[in-house]
């Protein structure tokens, strides 16, 4: 079955850091940008990071740019995401997602999501 | 950063009944190449995201076709022509053509 399963999230304080990792797994991981998506508390969503297919290139929200890392391992069909410098406005479910079209870094629609992992950073 | 402005919020619709919900954008969604970057996507009550429509108009595989979407420019539509009880839900737009941003998201329910 085509899935991404999130985790690493958890309770953390402000001013810590957080390591958020994404299994994929039955499609070929190396052909698709990645990104994380995330959802406050009874928020809507809001995009954070993307990395591309070969994990050459990223980019992420000017709210966590600076602070958050974005990487992948095509060894593993592995996505992460290293948070740091966390804050209570970073509370939220983070969702893995996969790019809708192989090869494609930019322009593209959000295809396959994981069910998300918790992130609670408390003041 | 491009606004992405959904209409309405909340959608009460009877079952069998069409529905329509409105994406506005700050900025034109239309890429030179032709291409209006505008999606829809459905999150059902306590599930994930699902991809619903890109690039305006064309559904994902499974999607049934009584979802529809259209528009360009500014200017979005997303129509079911006739509501079941599994559509449900908070129905977003987001744009693809600058960072990914998101409506406020419009949540259908049924009467």
């Amino acid at each position: 079955e085509v899935q991404l399963v999130e985790s690493g999230g958890g309770l953390v304080q402000t001013g810590g850091s957080l390591r958020l990792s994404c299994a994929a797994s039955d499609f070929t991981f190396s052909n698709y940008a990645m990104h994380w998506v995330r959802q406050g508390p009874t928020k809507g969503l809001e995009y954070v990071s993307t990395v591309s297919a070969n994990g050459g290139a990223t980019n992420y929200a000017s709210s966590v740019k600076g602070r958050f890392t974005i990487s992948r391992d095509n060894s593993k069909d592995m996505l992460y995401l290293q948070m740091g410098s966390l804050r209570p406005e970073d509370t939220a479910l983070y969702y893995c997602v996969k790019a809708h079209t192989r090869g494609t870094y930019l322009y593209d629609a959000f295809d396959l999501w994981g069910q998300g992992t918790m992130v609670t950073v408390s003041s | 950063d491009i606004v992405m402005t959904q209409s309405p919020l909340s959608l009460p619709v009877n079952p069998g009944e069409p529905a329509s919900i409105s994406c506005r954008s700050s900025q034109s969604l239309l890429h030179s190449n032709g291409n209006n970057y505008l999606d829809w996507y459905l999150q059902k009550p306590g599930q994930s995201p699902q991809l619903l429509i890109n690039l305006g108009s064309t559904r994902a595989p499974g999607v049934p076709d009584r979802f529809s979407g259209s528009g360009s420019g500014t200017d979005f539509t997303l129509k079911i022509s006739r509501v079941e009880a599994e559509d449900v839900g908070v129905y977003y737009c987001m744009e693809a053509l600058q960072t990914y941003t998101f409506g406020q998201g419009t949540k259908l329910e049924i009467k």
